[in-house]
């Protein structure tokens, strides 16, 4: 069954730690995005990645960290620098973007990170 | 800047009825736009997209939407409405400006159908 998947579903962080929320897919894509949704303010770039070992800041990209050391997982790291990271996170994966490209994003279930 | 906007914070309309969702976009060279769907605490679900050709794309659910080059538009419509498509929807756009391919999306906009 093809998809993504994120875990955890609920992840609840005291004030200065790190946690990291994992994204994975089997759907072959290149291309992975994470997007924080916040009410009222639709969905925000944090970071994204069009190949392995690459990827790029998004619109919000302060106080977070990513990697991608393989094509199925791009784990999105929330720091303690992040000042207000109580918000909904969607991952999502799409083929490789390219000049012609205009293929859908498909998205994850989502995490909801609250800080305590 | 290229942008999205959905000028619509929420739509009610009555079981049965039409439905309309607006979106407007504003893109340098051809626009490629899309409708996702998001039910409460879920990820987005695809239902259309448009890339060139046709004006009128049909898409998921009985979901379809125009696109109209003169007033930058890309209205999501669905000739009858039914409870269950009770949802937020997000409009979107591909961005190709600079080499980034990123998406642009609206702020979403809040469908409530009434039995």
């Amino acid at each position: 069954d093809g998809g993504i998947t994120q875990s955890p579903k609920y992840l609840f962080r005291k004030e200065g730690q790190n946690v990291t929320l994992s994204c994975e897919q089997n759907l072959n894509h290149d291309a992975m995005y994470w997007y924080r949704q916040d009410p009222g303010q639709g969905l925000r770039l944090i970071y994204y990645s069009q190949i392995v070992n690459d990827f790029q800041k998004g619109d919000i990209a302060e106080g977070y960290s990513v990697s991608r050391e393989k094509k199925e997982s791009f784990p999105l790291t929330v720091t303690s620098a992040q000042k207000n990271p109580t918000a909904f996170y969607l991952c999502a994966s799409s083929i490789r973007p390219s000049g012609s490209s205009y293929n859908e994003q498909f998205f994850g279930p989502g995490t909801r990170l609250t800080v305590l | 800047a290229q942008s999205v906007a959905q000028p619509e914070d929420q739509v009610n309309v009555a079981e049965g009825n039409p439905l309309t969702v607006k979106c407007t976009y504003s893109v340098s060279g051809n626009p490629y736009l899309f409708w996702y769907v998001q039910y409460p605490n879920r990820g987005l679900q695809f239902l259309l997209k448009y890339i060139t050709g046709d004006n009128l794309v049909k898409g998921s659910y009985g979901f379809e939407a125009e696109f109209n080059k003169s007033q930058t538009s890309f209205h999501l419509k669905k000739p009858s409405a039914l409870v269950s498509d009770s949802a937020l929807y997000f409009c979107a756009v591909r961005d190709t400006t600079s080499g980034t391919y990123k998406y642009i999306f609206g702020t979403g906009t809040r469908l409530k159908v009434l039995a």
